[in-house]
Formats: C-alpha cells, structure tokens, sequence
C-alpha cells in the first residue's frame, strides 16, 4: 500500500506558466481533498471531492482547478500561475468506512512561481 | 468568521514531562475535532479524534479534551520523549459537512 502519492515532488515555474499536480490513492476512499500550506497560515482547503466525477469548491478557489476523473486520482490545475501561488500542496483522501474522518495525507508538493 | 487558534509560539519541554498544547475557536460548533502530527517536509498525519459529545479520548501516551462550553481543545503528551518533537495541528469539521478547518498549528520540541 503506497497510500497518497503526489506528483511532482517540487516544481519552479514562471508566472503565467500552467501546470497540473497529480494525486494518487490506492485505499479506496471516497473523499479527496487539497490543501495549500502557507508560514503562519495553516492549511487551506482549495477543492475536495466527494465521490468519482464530483468537485466542489473550498476555501481558496480562485486560480486552481480540479478533476476527478477516476476514483484513486484527484488532479489539481493551475491556469495561469501567479507569485502567490507560491506554496506546499497536500493532498488528502478520507474513507467511508470507520474511522471514516481520518485524513491520509500525502508528502506535498514543492511549488515555487517566479 | 470563523477562527482556530494555536499557540504560534515553540513549546519547549523536559524529556519526561507531560506536554500540554491547546486549540481554541471562535464562531464555529464543530461536531468532531482532529488532531494531527506534522514533521518538517512532511504531510500531517492523523492521531486522534473527539467528537462533540466525548468529554476525553486516549490512546496511549495522548490525550485529548473537547470542551465545547469553553470552545477549546487541549492535548496532552505524558511522558514525553525527543521523537515527540513535531507541529501538531487541530483541525474541526461541524456536521453536514465534509470540510475540515485547520488550525495553523503548535511546534513542540522536547528537550533530552
């Protein structure tokens, strides 16, 4: 079980430049979520998913989109990267099954916009 | 708005003793509050949940309050040891909803 992966691990683009960031879960589960990590900030929920095919919205949106085309892979997209994009992404899956609330984080991923 | 509040300052504490970190909202009814370990360029992983009407939870040496009159969380280490040095997070999540909101989180360092 490798549990969430994500990829890549770090990454430096330039402002305007597109990228998408891939995670992986091989537990099964139902709900994906990202996350952004800014100093002093904590975590912050970009988008999430609740099931294969769905998306919805979380606390900072703007800038970012997402798929979840199949049900172990949650993508996130950048359109057109900006300075404050400049951050670590975490990924996040959670069951339904019991203890259905605990999040599997993955390791993050580096993100530096020039 | 709603707000979660750790102590952004390091906690620093003998080997041996008993580490105390706390969690306090505001403008929030959480009906289950997290709490998770966070080492340096890793992602948080998951150590215990309470839920509104749990007064405490344990498992092993930790322990976790839920006081939803005083609107605050606190979590204990009992003999603690170096390898407990970490950022640990709160994160709350009310009903009716799939969404966690995290605290930004308190970096313990226990000293040998």
């Amino acid at each position: 079980n490798a549990g969430v992966t994500q990829t890549p691990k770090f990454r430096v683009l330039k402002t305007g430049q597109s990228m998408t960031l891939l995670c992986a879960q091989d537990m099964n589960h139902e709900y994906m979520y990202w996350y952004r990590q800014d100093p002093g900030m904590g975590l912050r929920l970009i988008h999430y998913s609740v099931g294969e095919g769905t998306t919805a919205k979380g606390e900072v949106p703007d800038g970012y989109n997402v798929s979840r085309l199949k049900k172990q892979n949650f993508l996130l997209g950048l359109e057109s990267a900006a300075p404050s994009q400049t951050s670590v992404y975490f990924c996040a899956s959670s069951g339904t099954a019991r203890p259905q609330e605990t999040q599997y984080f993955g390791p993050g991923t580096r993100l530096l916009v020039l | 708005s709603q707000k979660i509040e750790q102590n952004s300052e390091a906690l620093n504490i003998q080997e041996g003793k008993t580490a105390t970190l706390t969690c306090n909202y505001t403008n929030y009814s959480p009906a289950y509050l997290q709490w998770y370990r966070q080492d340096p360029g890793r992602g948080p992983v998951f150590l215990l949940l309470i839920r509104e009407n749990e007064k405490e939870k344990r498992k092993e040496r930790l322990k976790v309050t839920f006081d939803t009159t005083l609107k605050q969380s606190l979590f204990h280490i009992t003999a603690s040891q170096p390898a407990d040095s970490a950022t640990y997070l709160c994160a709350l999540r009310g009903s009716g909803t799939y969404k966690y909101i995290f605290g930004t989180g308190t970096r313990l360092k226990v000293l040998a």
